[in-house]
């Protein structure tokens, strides 16, 4: 149990057009997300929170119109990175809290989504 | 804030070897430490946890104990294996039953020479 299913794996875009990643949680409600970012070799940085049927929460110095989070409903949470740019190239991951599995369970992650920016 | 300290990688170890990697932790009052690995090209796996002082955490020949005196949570397996070449991520959140968010360490390679 507790699948976080997080689409694309990988995407390659050109600079100015926007991408959207996707996560959905398979066999819970997700009424949370953490939305991540891991550049090469280091750590994971927390982006932004979003909660369903809110706004998102973002982290010191995240731009949010650049990093646009929607969670629109308890199985979908979406990051789209508008306007991209070779610098917003990185791995993106989503994760879900253990709210609704019981810590068991853990955090569950997505596969992580590899962005290039071109 | 919170924050999390890992030694710095990358780690290279000859097969069967001892590991140990260190993570220390600041937070407030008494957060819930987690180990997470991540193996080439894939997210990240949990690896263990401990949600109380002088509890030990256990998996896959891992260990590591909450040391709430030092603050630390180091990563120990008694004999390598090439297989367990990754990345390794140190952990903490201080509201677990809340769903709070997870701060992360910065990381460390370890590779395992056959």
């Amino acid at each position: 149990g507790a699948v976080v299913s997080q689409h694309p794996s990988r995407v390659i875009c050109k600079s100015g057009t926007s991408v959207k990643i996707e996560c959905r949680s398979l066999d819970f409600q997700a009424t949370t997300m953490f939305w991540y970012r891991q550049f090469p070799k280091q750590s994971l940085m927390l982006m932004a929170t979003s909660n369903e049927g809110s706004k998102a929460t973002y982290e010191q110095g995240v731009e949010k119109d650049k990093f646009l989070i929607n969670h629109a409903s308890l199985t979908l949470s979406t990051l789209t990175v508008t306007s991209a740019h070779p610098e917003d190239s990185s791995f993106y991951i989503c994760s879900a809290p253990p709210t609704v599995t019981g810590l068991n369970y853990g955090y569950t992650f997505g596969s992580g989504t590899r962005l290039t920016v071109v | 804030g919170d924050s999390v300290t890992q030694m710095e990688g990358p780690v290279t170890l000859s097969e069967e070897a001892f590991l140990t990697i260190n993570c220390t932790y600041t937070a407030t009052g008494y957060p819930s430490l987690f180990w997470y690995v991540q193996y080439p090209g894939e997210g990240l796996q949990l690896l263990l946890k401990a949600t109380k002082a002088d509890d030990k955490g256990s998996n896959k020949g891992f260990e590591a104990t909450y040391r709430k005196e030092t603050t630390s949570f180091h990563l120990e397996k008694g004999s390598v294996q090439v297989s367990d070449s990754a990345v390794y991520f140190c952990a903490l959140t201080r509201y677990v039953n809340q769903g709070g968010k997870l701060i992360f360490g910065q990381g460390t390679e370890l590779s395992v020479k056959p």
